[in-house]
């Protein structure tokens, strides 16, 4: 079952814009990770938010958590056309049930 | 150091035939985590083992089975293959609590005819 929902499931851009996608999750968390998936390859962390944590960065990364909301937000400033990749949440949950569980992801086109 | 590595990376099976895949973590790191994923139910955790030990198994038949070695590599197994099967199995290992950052490999794409 999926924990995470990200929003938009699809979303293209201009080269150089910056690209916002959002994951929405149901149970309290320990922490909150992003991942990036390039076509058909492996999935590469990019960023951990813990649950006391509000924002974090890395990069051309920003990431965001609301655990009132049960919300997260990923931001990649400046964007490249290397950033085309499928994004996903994954969530660590306060339930112990010890694993990761992945959202949906949102697919990021960059437009040269 | 080398990342984790997963074979084969492509393969074509008949529906009731078994599959082995096999996954070699980053050296160091003992936990190794296996997941399918298919376009239509995304990622999908099918098992986690520690030191030799499955630790915890997601919401799969019996069909799917796995084991790790003592020198941490892993393998899983699919027995008795459906059409549905057909999905890419990522292999993610690390160093610490499985809840943290994990390291994964490129993928066995399975296809089942």
């Amino acid at each position: 079952s999926q924990q995470g929902e990200e929003d938009p499931q699809a979303l293209s851009i201009q080269e150089g814009e910056n690209a916002t996608m959002n994951c929405s999750y149901k149970t309290s968390i320990n922490n909150l990770q992003w991942y990036r998936q390039n076509s058909g390859r492996g999935l590469v962390h990019l960023i951990l938010i813990r649950s006391n944590e509000r924002e974090k960065h890395s990069g051309r990364l920003r990431v965001t958590l609301d655990t009132s909301k049960k919300s997260s937000s990923l931001l990649i400033t400046a964007s490249r056309a290397a950033d085309t990749a499928s994004y996903f949440c994954a969530t660590d949950e306060q339930s112990g049930n010890e694993k990761l569980t992945f959202g949906t992801g949102t697919r990021l086109t960059i437009i040269p | 150091k080398a990342g984790v590595t997963q074979t084969p990376r492509y393969l074509i099976k008949t529906r009731g035939q078994q599959v082995t895949l096999s996954c070699s973590p980053i050296s160091g790191h003992r936990s190794v985590s296996w997941y399918q994923q298919t376009p239509g139910q995304g990622l999908q955790f099918l098992f986690e083992y520690f030191s030799e030990t499955q630790r915890n198994k997601g919401n799969f038949p019996g069909r799917f089975s796995g084991r790790q070695f003592s020198n941490s590599r892993s393998e899983m197994n699919v027995s008795t293959l459906e059409l549905g099967d057909s999905a890419l199995y990522l292999c993610a290992s690390s160093t610490g609590p499985v809840t943290g950052e994990l390291f994964f490999g490129e993928g066995s794409r399975l296809t089942v005819l």
